[in-house]
């Protein structure tokens, strides 16, 4: 079946430095790419989103990239703060197929 | 505006008794998601409703669990009988069109002796 793959599973990094996430999907359809936060006990939130039309979406330390022929999407966090710490999923969607699938999930230490 | 509800937040049965949970999702939201999110995993998705419909329950345990969307509003999400490994939150989402931004409730934390 479908699926995403997210790498790293772990990443830990200084306060201020910056960090990626890759996400790799399979479904050719899929046209639209939320990012979640999960902080510990609490519910999945959405950061950013990017649709199959754009390369590239910032939104001030976020950014997202796409590369819909690779089928490679990233999620850059630039400047990292202690507050960042937290699960960070994938998703890729095929609006048309109502399918969602998320990626197993980044932990993102932070520390000060 | 009000968000995602679910209830109960938590809830505690031994294996083989039955559960259900309840979801309200933003008025308005056509879409429906229940979510199963085991420790340490990604939320998988077990069943998705377009108003009343089911569009996808391709992972959903069907000789054990159920789900339902009778007014196309609130849902209700049903073990019978759980089992161990059915431990997880059930997180659901709804959204205002099909597959697009998701809102997510606070969970059900299950928890099967």
């Amino acid at each position: 079946g479908e699926n995403v793959e997210q790498h790293p599973s772990t990443l830990s990094v200084q306060e201020g430095d910056s960090a990626v996430i890759k996400c790799t999907y399979s479904d050719s359809a899929s046209n639209y790419f939320p990012w979640y936060k999960q902080e510990l006990g609490k519910r999945p939130q959405l950061i950013i989103d990017i649709r199959s039309n754009v390369g590239e979406k910032k939104d001030q330390r976020i950014a997202v990239t796409l590369n819909k022929t690779a089928k490679h999407f990233s999620l850059h966090i630039t400047e990292t703060q202690p507050e960042d710490s937290a699960v960070y999923f994938c998703t890729a969607v095929n609006t048309g197929g109502f399918k969602t699938i998320f990626g197993a999930g980044t932990r993102l230490f932070v520390k000060a | 505006e009000a968000g995602v509800a679910q209830s109960p937040r938590y809830k505690i049965i031994e294996k083989r008794q039955s559960v259900a949970f309840w979801c309200n999702p933003i008025s308005g939201h056509a879409t429906l998601y229940w979510y199963q999110q085991i420790l340490g995993q990604g939320p998988k998705l077990l069943i998705q409703f377009q108003n009343n419909g089911v569009v996808d329950d391709s992972q959903l345990p069907k000789d054990r669990f159920s789900a339902e969307r009778l007014k196309g509003v609130d849902s209700t999400l049903k073990i019978q009988p759980a089992k161990l490994e059915d431990s997880a939150v059930y997180l659901c989402a709804s959204s205002s069109a099909g597959a697009e931004t998701q809102y997510f409730g606070p969970g059900t934390r299950l928890l099967v002796l």
